[in-house]
């Protein structure tokens, strides 16, 4: 059990927006503004989209937007593309005893 | 542009100790500010962070396999290397090397921030 809990699943249309959840606890999510989220294309290494809570690495599609609100971190992808079809992870600092904690991941299909 | 790259044996017999080194190019592994980390990813399942290390040796690792692992640093060949001893089936994993950002370094905290970029990882399987 991962934990940091995420939906298993989203879809949604192209153009259209979705949002993935990642909700934690007071200890990880909701006390540090450290979230990050990954994407993972099928057989490929995890990509950084968002860290610090809403920061884009340079190269990362402004489509991509990250928010918090509580123990709960949100990605959002607007203007859905074929291209973005792929599992998506959270990952949160968790303080000085646990560190560094995931998400179980969440799959994204473009209908 | 910095590169990692995972190489080590594919294949691992129960109670061994499983080895993997990561190459870093294109960029020094002695960089101030930044870690060497290692995640792994059973198949179909999620990712584990496992440890990280700075280019002085100093180590951090994930508590739940924390008796098992064992990172160190080879500044000379640019390269981190990964050890977990006495492994069984559960360990069966793609294993990822990533450059880690941490800050606000003790000898037995950070404050850990993002992974990027990642090696394309290595299947290690656990079986006799």
């Amino acid at each position: 059990q991962s934990a940091l809990t995420q939906p298993a699943s989203v879809s949604g249309s192209p153009g259209q927006s979705i949002t993935i959840s990642c909700t934690g606890t007071s200890s990880d999510v909701g006390s540090y503004n450290l979230v990050s989220w990954y994407q993972q294309h099928p057989g490929k290494a995890p990509k950084l989209m968002i860290y610090e809570v809403s920061k884009r690495p340079s190269g990362v599609s402004n489509r991509f937007s990250g928010s918090k609100s509580g123990n709960t971190a949100s990605l959002t992808i607007s203007g859905l593309q074929a291209e973005d079809e792929a599992d998506y992870y959270c990952c949160s600092y968790a303080g000085s005893s646990t560190y560094v904690v995931f998400g179980g991941g969440t799959k994204l299909t473009v209908l | 542009q910095l590169q990692l790259q995972e190489s080590g044996p594919g294949l691992v017999k129960p109670s061994e100790t499983l080895s993997l080194t990561c190459t870093v190019s294109g960029g020094s592994i002695s960089s101030s500010s930044y870690y060497w980390g290692w995640i792994r990813q059973p198949p179909g399942k999620g990712l584990e962070w496992i440890g990280s290390i700075y280019y002085s040796g100093s180590t951090y690792y994930n508590p739940s396999l924390k008796s098992r692992v064992t990172i160190s640093v080879d500044t000379s060949k640019n390269q981190f290397s990964l050890k977990l001893s006495s492994v069984t089936a559960a360990d069966t994993a793609v294993y990822y090397c990533a450059r880690h950002l941490g800050f606000d370094c003790s000898s037995t905290s950070c404050y850990w921030n993002w992974f990027d970029p990642w090696g394309q990882g290595t299947l290690v399987t656990v079986s006799s």
